[in-house]
């Protein structure tokens, strides 16, 4: 079964906006990582999370990470067109060598 | 130029045939993982190994199998016991468990 569920499933927004998608998961973890995947391509690590952190920035992306609620979200500033792509949040349940479970994905459309 | 790579790209397979995928990667890590995706879905797990010479199942292993004869090398078998194999594999390493590279994929389409 998979760990994380994002929502909203789909955003379409224009450039310039703000996104925010939200990852709830089920089990205690490790760490939470955020990946996107451009349309048929592998996917891109962009940030990861550790259970005892609340917030992390990477440049336009903030991520925050509530473990009593067991959510996190992504948030990308000032959205380009280049962000267009699906974001995944996987969860990592141990720390050292440990599997991710991903969820199904938020597919991001960024107008011009 | 360290990476992840995958061959082939595109990958067609008739029924009852067992077919190999390739991963290789030059970045010195120690694990490496095998995901299966299908459309508008997340990944699911394979395999994956932690050292060589090693491998664990993952969720969907039926019909799969691998080898870890080197370091650099984590092939992927689909055979002819997976009924439903098309789908877009993605192949991935890490180093100590955190972020995990991913290679760029190979569609297989069964005809």
């Amino acid at each position: 079964s998979q760990q994380g569920e994002e929502d909203p499933q789909a955003l379409s927004i224009q450039e310039g906006e703000n996104a925010t998608m939200n990852c709830s998961y089920k089990t205690s973890i490790n760490n939470l990582q955020w990946y996107r995947q451009n349309s048929g391509r592998g996917l891109v690590h962009l940030i990861l999370i550790r259970s005892n952190e609340r917030e992390k920035h990477s440049g336009r992306l903030r991520v925050t990470l509530d473990t009593s609620k067991k959510s996190s979200s992504l948030l990308i500033t000032a959205s380009r067109a280049a962000d267009t792509a699906s974001y995944f949040c996987a969860t990592a349940m141990n720390s050292g060598y440990s599997t991710l479970t991903f969820g199904k994905g938020t597919m991001l459309l960024v107008s011009p | 130029d360290g990476g992840i790579t995958q061959s082939p790209k595109y990958l067609f397979r008739k029924e009852g045939q067992n077919v190999t995928l390739s991963c290789e990667q030059n970045l010195n890590h120690d694990a490496m993982y095998w995901y299966r995706q299908d459309p508008g879905q997340g990944l699911r797990l394979i395999y994956y190994s932690q050292i060589v010479n090693d491998f664990q199942k993952g969720d969907i292993a039926e019909g799969y199998s691998v080898s870890r004869e080197k370091k650099e090398s984590f092939p992927l078998t689909v055979t002819s016991a997976q009924k439903n194999p098309t789908a877009f594999y993605l192949c991935a390493s890490s180093k100590g468990g955190l972020a995990q590279f991913f290679g760029p994929g190979t569609r297989l389409t069964v005809l």
